[in-house]
């Protein structure tokens, strides 16, 4: 079965610092693997996308990578702000698979001021 | 550029009673809409996916008869929750694609709409 993990479940780090979210998945067959965000009660915000072609993503203070043969992915959060609090989905799309996305359980991030 | 709204953006109602969900995008042509269900501390779940002017790919586990899905319009789709049931209360999400098949290309996601059936 084609799954999608993510660890840690929560997260609570003191502000300033750097991070590392981890998602793992079972099938390396993946066209492209992407990072979202979602505050509480709201939609989806998409962060970063990592084709099957690519090792690595940057926007700003954020970095993603990918390893397809080991079925990995971490998003990497550079001096840490409260405003970043939130939690962070990783989905995965599938080679041959459905057309949508399958998501990781997500990680709730807390940044302590 | 590319939003995805989405009406309403909560909904109470009374079990057995039917709710529909649109799911609009606004500055784009979306050949392919997605609808996604997310339970409390759950994962979200593909519940079906849709490509203008033809009927809905519906997951496995996801009744076609009770999620009605249409898909008329570039810009608009609909999800209507049939004789909805305590069971389907949850946070619907809708996505958009301009690209028949999305494999390659971002999807946009809506706000989404809460649903809770009494």
């Amino acid at each position: 079965k084609q799954e999608v993990t993510q660890i840690p479940a929560a997260l609570s780090v003191p502000e300033g610092e750097n991070l590392v979210l981890n998602c793992s998945f079972t099938d390396s067959a993946i066209y492209n693997l992407q990072w979202f965000r979602q505050d509480p009660g709201k939609g989806l915000t998409s962060l970063l996308l990592i084709q099957s072609s690519q090792r690595e993503q940057t926007s700003g203070r954020l970095n993603a990578s990918l390893d397809k043969s080991s079925g990995r992915s971490t998003l990497y959060i550079a001096a840490s702000q409260p405003g970043d609090s939130a939690t962070y989905l990783c989905a995965v799309y599938w080679t041959g698979g459905a057309d949508g996305l399958t998501f990781g359980k997500g990680t709730h991030l807390i940044i302590q001021p | 550029g590319a939003v995805v709204s989405q009406h309403p953006s909560w909904v109470i109602c009374k079990s057995g009673t039917s709710v529909k969900i649109e799911c609009r995008s606004l500055d784009f042509q979306a050949t392919t809409m997605f609808w996604y269900r997310q339970f409390p501390k759950q994962s979200l779940m593909l519940m079906a996916t849709s490509n203008e002017g033809s009927k809905a790919t519906y997951e496995q586990g996801v009744e076609k008869d009770k999620f009605l899905i249409n898909h008329a319009s570039l810009t608009l789709s609909t999800l209507t929750v049939t004789s909805a049931h305590p069971e389907d209360s949850s946070f619907y999400i809708c996505s958009a694609s301009g690209v028949a098949g999305a494999h390659q290309e971002t999807q946009y996601f809506g706000p989404g709409t809460r649903l809770l059936v009494l």
